[in-house]
Parts: structure tokens; C-alpha cells; sequence
């Protein structure tokens, strides 16, 4: 198994473009979240699924939107890139949203706004 | 509100040697805390998960312990290697089923030297 695999690795935007932060796993995962990680800052949650067709705000989902509609993939959209949006992307799956239920995350996208 | 605070920021050691990295939180009610390894422009990986019944928990070099009455957790590596540089994060699940109780901590940048 690949696990959880996210496309590009690494991206410079300037601002107002947009593009989409591609994330599939092949562990037949339920839950799959979109986390950035800023320097020095833990990890915030954007948005979440618990399944196709089922997604849900996270703490940070401003400037963002997502879709599920396979159990596969959950892709990430930035529609008008800001300098603000400069982080690095996680994308991780769980089997179950339980507390208890173990992430799998993604090697991560590096996305420059300039 | 709730809070995950880890210390030191930043760590170096001499190979062979041991560390303990500390996490404070406050995030309520409670449900398990998790120590993660990041390895540099990789995803975080699941070391050990502890629920508020467990003192201790072990995985190979890594220990982690917990108190839950005083809202600490530390994480000590034994004969350190090379190999153990990476960042580590804790992590504290708080709630029962919302996938948007999850708190990160900013980490443990810890650095082993030959």
C-alpha cells in the first residue's frame, strides 16, 4: 500500500491565483482531514470528511474548499491565493473519527504565496 | 481554552545520550494524548497513544508518561541515534467523537549530533 500519497511536493502561487492540492489514500479510510502546519505553530485542521460526499468545516477553512466524492481522494481548493495561505499542507487519514483512531498523514505540499 | 504547550522548543544532543521532551495541556475533557515523530519534509508518525487510565507507555527507545491530574506528559528517549533527529509533536484529543477536538502541540525540534 502507498498510504496516504499528496501531489505537488512543492509550489510557488502568486497571489490570486488558484490552484488544488491533490491527496489519495488507498487504505479504504472513512475520515480524511487537511492540516497546515505554520512555523512554529502545531498543526490546525481546515476541513474534514467522514466519508464521499460528507465534508465539515475545521478550525482554520477560510480561503479553502474541499470535495469527497470518492472514498479515495479528498482534494484541497485555494481560489484566490494569499500571502497568508504561505504553509505547508497535510493531508492524513483515519479508518474511524474516534479520539482513539490513529491519523496516517501524507509526506505534505509546500505551497509559496508570493 | 484549550491548549497543548511543549518544551524545550529545540533540543541538541550527543549521540548516546538520553532526553526528555515535556508536554503540558489543558484541554478538557480529556480522552488520550499521542506523541508524533516528523521526520524533516515528511508527516508526522504515530509513536505511542496513552488514555487517561495509562501512566506509561513504551515503544522500543521511546517512553512516554502521563499524569493526568497534573496535565503533563513527557517523552524520553533511551541511547539516543542518529536517526531520532526529527521534530517531535504531542498531541491531545479531547471530546469523544469530533474530529475537530484534536490539539497539536508546536513541537520538539530535537537534534542529534555524532
Amino acid at each position: 500500500n502507498a498510504g496516504v500519497t499528496q501531489t505537488p511536493k512543492f509550489r510557488i502561487l502568486k497571489i490570486g491565483q488558484s490552484m488544488t492540492l491533490q491527496c489519495a489514500q488507498d487504505m479504504n479510510h472513512n475520515y480524511m482531514y487537511w492540516y497546515r502546519q505554520d512555523p512554529g505553530m502545531g498543526l490546525k485542521l481546515i476541513y474534514y470528511s467522514v466519508g464521499a460526499g460528507i465534508t465539515d468545516k475545521g478550525e482554520v477553512p477560510n480561503g479553502y474548499n474541499v470535495s469527497r466524492s470518492t472514498t479515495e481522494d479528498f482534494p484541497l481548493r485555494l481560489e484566490l491565493a494569499a500571502p497568508s495561505q504561505t504553509s505547508v499542507y497535510f493531508c492524513a487519514s483515519s479508518y474511524r473519527g474516534t479520539p482513539e483512531e490513529t491519523q496516517y498523514f501524507g509526506p505534505g505540499t509546500r505551497l509559496l504565496v508570493l | 481554552k484549550n491548549q497543548v504547550e511543549q518544551s524545550p522548543q529545540s533540543l541538541i544532543i550527543l549521540e548516546g545520550k538520553n532526553c526528555t521532551l515535556q508536554c503540558n495541556y489543558t484541554v478538557s475533557p480529556f480522552s488520550n494524548l499521542r506523541w508524533y515523530k516528523q521526520d524533516t519534509g515528511r508527516g508526522p508518525v504515530s509513536l505511542t497513544i496513552m488514555t487517561f487510565s495509562e501512566n506509561t507507555k513504551s515503544n522500543g527507545r521511546y517512553t512516554a508518561t502521563l499524569d493526568a491530574d497534573t496535565k503533563q506528559s513527557s517523552l524520553h528517549i533511551t541511547a539516543s541515534q542518529l536517526s531520532d533527529s526529527a521534530s517531535y509533536i504531542c498531541v491531545v484529543s479531547g471530546g469523544y467523537s469530533s474530529a475537530s477536538k484534536i490539539i497539536f502541540g508546536s513541537g520538539t525540534r530535537l537534534s542529534i549530533r555524532p
